[in-house]
């Protein structure tokens, strides 16, 4: 079975634009999950998505948004970037959503995004 | 909100040795909690996980104490290899919480 897969793998942009990543769970994994790894903050939660719907959302501003596809597969977007938005995104896939007893997360390797 | 935190960002152990890996947590409403692995240029690996109703669990090598008294979790690695050099996070979820809450990290260092 194919793990999560998360593409592009790096990316650099300049502030001030916006920038869409993409993760394809584990096949018959029904909730995507994203979070931000940078040296400083640690991994820290962005939102995760089940059955298409944003069911819990992290201490993000509103620059950062997503949204999942039927078949599961995620995107998310930032917009106006900043030189803060420099980090590594992480998406996560799991049979359930968390707090119904499947929280285990399946990470991909995730998308290295580079602000300028 | 409260986090999850790991007591050493890195720890030096030599090769063949146990590894024990420390973590506190402070919500008292977590009901599960979760090691990861992490290698360079690699996203969090599943290590093993643990419900609050248990207070050990064992894997491959690898054994997670938890202490609710004292709201503390331990990762043990058995006969440490080479292989075994990443940073180690571990996580917490309950109480409704919004995702997983990551530790900083501990850089596992193996020496020859």
């Amino acid at each position: 079975k194919a793990g999560v897969t998360q593409t592009p793998r790096y990316l650099i942009k300049t502030r001030g634009q916006q920038v869409t990543l993409s993760c394809s769970p584990i096949s018959g994994h029904r909730s995507v999950s994203w979070y931000q790894q940078t040296p400083g903050q640690g991994l820290q939660f962005l939102f995760e998505y089940f059955s298409e719907t944003q069911r819990n959302k992290g201490n993000f501003p509103g620059r950062f948004s997503g949204r999942q596809f039927s078949n599961s597969r995620s995107e998310m977007n930032v917009s106006t970037l900043e030189l803060g938005d420099s980090a590594l995104y992480l998406c996560a896939s799991s049979l359930g959503a968390t707090g119904a007893g499947n929280e285990k997360l399946f990470f991909g390797s995730g998308t290295q995004l580079s602000v300028l | 909100g409260e986090s999850v935190g790991l007591h050493l960002p890195t720890l030096s152990v030599q090769e063949g040795d146990n590894s024990i890996i420390n973590c506190a947590y402070s919500n008292s409403a977590s009901d599960y909690f979760i090691w990861y692995k992490q290698e360079s240029g690699k996203g969090p690996q599943f290590i093993i996980d643990i419900r609050s109703n248990m207070d050990k669990r064992q894997g491959q090598r690898v054994t997670v104490l938890l202490n609710k008294t004292v709201k503390h979790l331990s990762l043990q690695i058995a006969a440490t290899q080479p292989g075994d050099s990443a940073v180690y996070f571990c996580a917490d979820i309950g109480g409704g919480a919004d995702g997983l809450t990551f530790g900083k990290g501990t850089h596992l260092i193996i020496q020859p």
